[in-house]
């Protein structure tokens, strides 16, 4: 079983759509983390939880929407979404927040695209 | 705002050569240093990580850290085609880490 899972791998959704990405990590980890990543630009961070606390969001849109039930599950729930949100979205972890030692485990990526 | 610069590339190589990978930051005062291969249509995954100034080898790559000239560097020596990937520089930050947009690395046999 891979470290980080993610699910669906691909998801298109109109604008007016609500829908979910799910992640999954069996690493024992304490922090997780969104990202986005989109063609020609840098992995942008958007959500960072540790120990299920949000500890940082870094000025992504209220149409995207973070949750962190416990310690080994991650969810973003979209909503309203718009087509220059297509991309791709990373989940990942870390054993702690402050990630020293660079050790991100990404997923496979959820790769969505918005009509 | 921390900024991580690096060129996109393609950086073409024949197998066996050595590929240069270049990287330079913006803030002075980061610390920590990665790099990351990306095949793809696949996630990123670390291959090096440097803290000190100098050079850190593990197999056939190089991780080179000049903190005064805010340069790091990744070599691979004896480059295969395996090795044609996205390669992507990461440097520290508070809680997590700041990328740069990556350099495609392609390496004909």
């Amino acid at each position: 079983e891979t470290g980080v899972t993610q699910t669906p791998r691909h998801l298109v959704m109109g604008m007016t759509n609500k829908k979910s990405l799910k992640c999954e990590q069996h690493l024992g980890h304490n922090a997780m983390y969104w990202y986005k990543q989109s063609a020609k630009k840098p992995l942008e961070l958007m959500f960072v939880y540790s120990l299920e606390e949000r500890v940082e969001n870094n000025s992504v849109p209220s149409r995207f929407s973070p949750e962190c039930p416990n310690s080994s599950h991650l969810f973003l729930h979209l909503h309203t979404l718009q087509p220059e949100d297509s991309a791709l979205y990373l989940c990942a972890s870390s054993q702690d927040r402050l990630a020293t030692t660079g050790e991100l485990f990404f997923g496979e990526g959820s790769r969505l695209t918005v009509l | 705002q921390k900024e991580v610069e690096q060129n996109s590339g393609p950086l073409s190589v024949p197998e066996g050569a050595i590929a240069s990978l270049n990287c330079t930051y913006s803030d002075r005062g980061s610390q920590s240093f990665f790099w990351y291969r990306q095949y793809s249509g696949k996630s990123p995954e670390l291959i090096m990580f440097i803290y000190s100034n100098g050079d850190k080898e593990d197999g056939r790559f190089t991780a080179q850290l000049n903190k005064a000239s805010q340069y790091v560097s990744l070599l691979i020596r004896d480059s295969q085609p395996s090795d044609s990937a996205t390669y992507l520089c990461a440097v520290d930050g508070y809680s997590t880490l700041t990328f740069g947009k990556g350099t495609m690395l392609l390496v004909s046999p």
